[in-house]
């Protein structure tokens, strides 16, 4: 019973266009989003969130986008630089407690030069 | 100065060892976790400790005991260790005065193997 789902185990997209990873939840009860971005051999680290009750935030090329009827938010970034080859990893929690980050699976961005 | 710190970060052993990973956080947050990446590379929360106060302890055996001693340490302890143990584990902490949005910040990982 995945909580939080990424579908797209991989993308591959050229430098200089646009790349779109999308992630779909199950639990209306979660109230904050999150992405991760993850090296090989390092941690995940923390790119950018949003709250339930936006459905944008920016930050320079990263924009993640949540359409909460849909249970779905996706993370843009534009431009792709090669830079950004790396996991990306969808999670979301409640605002009750100590509620844990729930994690997608990731998806594999590849930019291409 | 690495803000989350995890060690070992490999640990080779063999099934029914007893073996340790520590995690030391520098950032002053009050709560810490440990996540589980395991060969379907999902990332699950094992445990999370406030203040040194186990808050979360999600279906994990008994084999596996957190200990802190204080809140700028969560160690992991894992007795008796089976073939399933192999994964990656990840320690990570945050601060909870902004509960729903205080990212975590995770160490590289310590990835077990149990052969």
């Amino acid at each position: 019973d995945q909580q939080v789902k990424q579908n797209s185990p991989s993308l591959s997209v050229q430098e200089g266009r646009i790349s779109i990873l999308n992630c779909d939840y199950t639990n209306s009860m979660f109230d904050y989003f999150l992405w991760y971005k993850k090296y090989p051999a390092e941690g995940p680290t923390f790119l950018i969130s949003i709250s339930s009750i936006k459905d944008k935030n920016e930050d320079g090329r990263f924009t993640v986008f949540l359409n909460k009827s849909a249970k779905h938010l996706s993370l843009h970034i534009v431009p792709s630089q090669p830079g950004d080859s790396a996991v990306y990893f969808c999670a979301a929690r409640g605002n009750s407690g100590n509620t844990p980050l729930v994690f997608g699976k990731g998806t594999r961005l590849s930019v291409i030069a | 100065d690495t803000a989350v710190s995890q060690t070992p970060k490999y640990l080779v052993t063999q099934m029914g060892n007893d073996k340790s990973i520590k995690c030391e956080q520098n950032l002053g947050h009050d709560t810490m976790y440990w996540y589980k990446q395991d060969s379907k590379k999902f990332l699950k929360i094992m445990f999370s400790y406030n203040n040194k106060e186990l808050i979360i302890n999600e279906t994990v055996p008994n084999r596996f005991s957190p200990k802190s001693p204080d809140k700028a340490h969560l160690n992991l302890h894992i007795n008796s260790l089976e073939l399933g143990d192999s994964a990656v584990y990840f320690c990570a902490s945050s601060w909870t005065g902004n509960i729903g949005n205080s990212p975590l910040h995770f160490g590289n990982g310590t990835r077990l193997t149990v052969t």
